[in-house]
């Protein structure tokens, strides 16, 4: 989906540090999605929106909190980072339609030494 | 709690041949998505499949849907070097997450 664009698309940081990954989406979706892949994990849901300043976590959300202050925009930022969170991260926004179809961000891959 | 399986994970295949991959879910759900992955790259939609019998076709890739089997397939007929690819299906988790459950995906490789 053209509309959605990630940033960093590429980190690499310190054990300890605190990051903060950015999707912007400009189709209007309410409900936004983190996922982070990982080899032979698929992908995994971190933390979910649906709506600004509304939020839950995800099957994985330790060690991860987010905010969407914005339609927007919808932040995932890592406290404090470890080296088991190096991995690829994908926003995805759900659109509105019956098939419910979530349209995935470009990626930031991020690396924790 | 919700759990999608994948097979094979790995899939060499010849171009020209047909071969089909298999998408088992262990609850019931109302709709399954069929996502295509190059390496490096996003994953892009290929079906999204909404009811019992569904059955989706683009080129060379069909998809179909039984919900009583909790089963999708995606089927690749004569298949060529441009399907290379890694190939997810995701079971909507139902409730009021509306969160999609990852199969592990397969990775398919098609040699000349």
């Amino acid at each position: 989906d053209a509309g959605i664009t990630q940033s960093p698309r590429h980190k690499v940081t310190e054990t300890g540090t605190p990051v903060t990954l950015r999707c912007h989406q400009t189709e209007n979706h309410r409900y936004m999605y983190w996922y982070r892949q990982d080899p032979g994990h698929g992908l995994r849901l971190i933390h979910y929106s649906y709506g600004v300043k509304d939020t839950d976590k995800g099957e994985v959300s330790d060690g991860y909190s987010v905010s969407r202050s914005k339609t927007e925009d919808f932040l995932l930022t890592l406290e404090s980072a470890t080296s088991s969170q190096t991995s690829v991260y994908f926003c995805a926004p759900q659109g509105r339609e019956v098939q419910y179809e979530q349209y995935f961000g470009p990626g930031t891959r991020l690396t924790v030494t | 709690e919700l759990k999608v399986e994948q097979n094979p994970l790995f899939l060499s295949m010849q171009e020209g041949k047909n071969y089909t991959i298999y998408c088992n879910y262990s609850t019931t759900s109302d709709r399954l998505y069929w996502y295509r992955q190059d390496p490096g790259k996003s994953l892009e939609s290929l079906f999204v499949l909404l009811s019992n019998g569904a059955v989706k076709q683009e080129g060379r890739l069909m998809a179909s849907l039984d919900t009583k089997a909790r089963l999708s397939t995606l089927h690749i007929t004569a298949a060529v070097h441009d399907l290379s690819a890694t190939y997810f299906c995701a079971v909507d988790g139902g409730g009021s997450q509306g969160n999609l459950i990852f199969g592990k995906g397969t990775k398919l490789s098609v040699k000349p």
